[in-house]
């Protein structure tokens, strides 16, 4: 079974420009999140789709971060405009199905942003 | 300016003792606690989880203990191996959220050989 592929790997850019990632979560997998992880600390929820619906995007700051996950499948995260406390790896995780027992997400390598 | 990431706990032990991890939670409405490993530049990689009804699940060389009248969680390595640095995070899962999945502080576990 292939696993949680995201792209790009790494990514650096200045303030105020604009980023985006991709994620493609394991085949079937009806449930899909986005965490950031910055240095040091846990990763944190950004938003979790089920299916192409948003579940929670409480800790998404909407003024600059969007996500989408169209046909509910891939997903794309894009931050407009960066800044310099976004510097993180975004984590994309997948699941068979939220909201039901023993499931188990599984992690992509991530995407390690530095904002300069 | 850049951000600061939080000094993490770390647990320093020697190839073959046993290892245990912490974990204290604060929300009681969590359906399971999952334990989760992380290497440097990996994603997360699930070890083994527990229902909220339960105090103790054994996996193979791993074992989780929940006590709900503390809040307190934690995850045995018996025979603790190199392969077993890294960081180790507690997560708690929501069901009647649509299986949100929140994690905690991590601890970094270093084996010396």
């Amino acid at each position: 079974e292939a696993g949680v592929a995201q792209s790009p790997r790494y990514k650096i850019i200045e303030k105020r420009q604009s980023v985006a990632f991709w994620c493609n979560p394991i085949s079937g997998h009806a449930t899909l999140y986005w965490y950031q992880q910055i240095l040091g600390q846990g990763p944190k929820l950004l938003i979790q789709f089920q299916n192409n619906g948003v579940v929670d995007d409480s800790q998404l700051p909407k003024d600059r971060f969007s996500a989408e996950r169209l046909k509910g499948v891939d997903s794309t995260l894009k931050i407009q405009p960066a800044k310099l406390e976004d510097s993180a790896v975004y984590l994309c995780a997948s699941s068979r199905v939220g909201g039901t027992v023993n499931t188990e997400a599984f992690f992509g390598q991530g995407t390690r942003l530095t904002v300069v | 300016g850049e951000s600061v990431g939080l000094h993490l706990p770390t647990l320093s032990v020697q190839e073959g003792d046993n290892s245990i991890i912490n974990c204290a939670y604060s929300n009681s409405a969590s359906d399971y606690f999952i334990w989760y490993k992380q290497e440097s530049g990996k994603g997360p990689q699930f070890i083994i989880d527990i229902r909220s009804n339960m105090d103790k699940r054994q996996g193979q060389r791993v074992t989780v203990l929940l006590n709900k009248t503390v809040k307190h969680l934690s995850l045995q390595i018996a025979a603790t191996q190199p392969g077993d640095s890294a960081v180790y995070f507690c997560a708690e899962i929501y069901y009647n959220q649509g299986g949100k999945l929140i994690f905690g502080q991590g601890t970094e576990l270093s084996v010396k050989p």
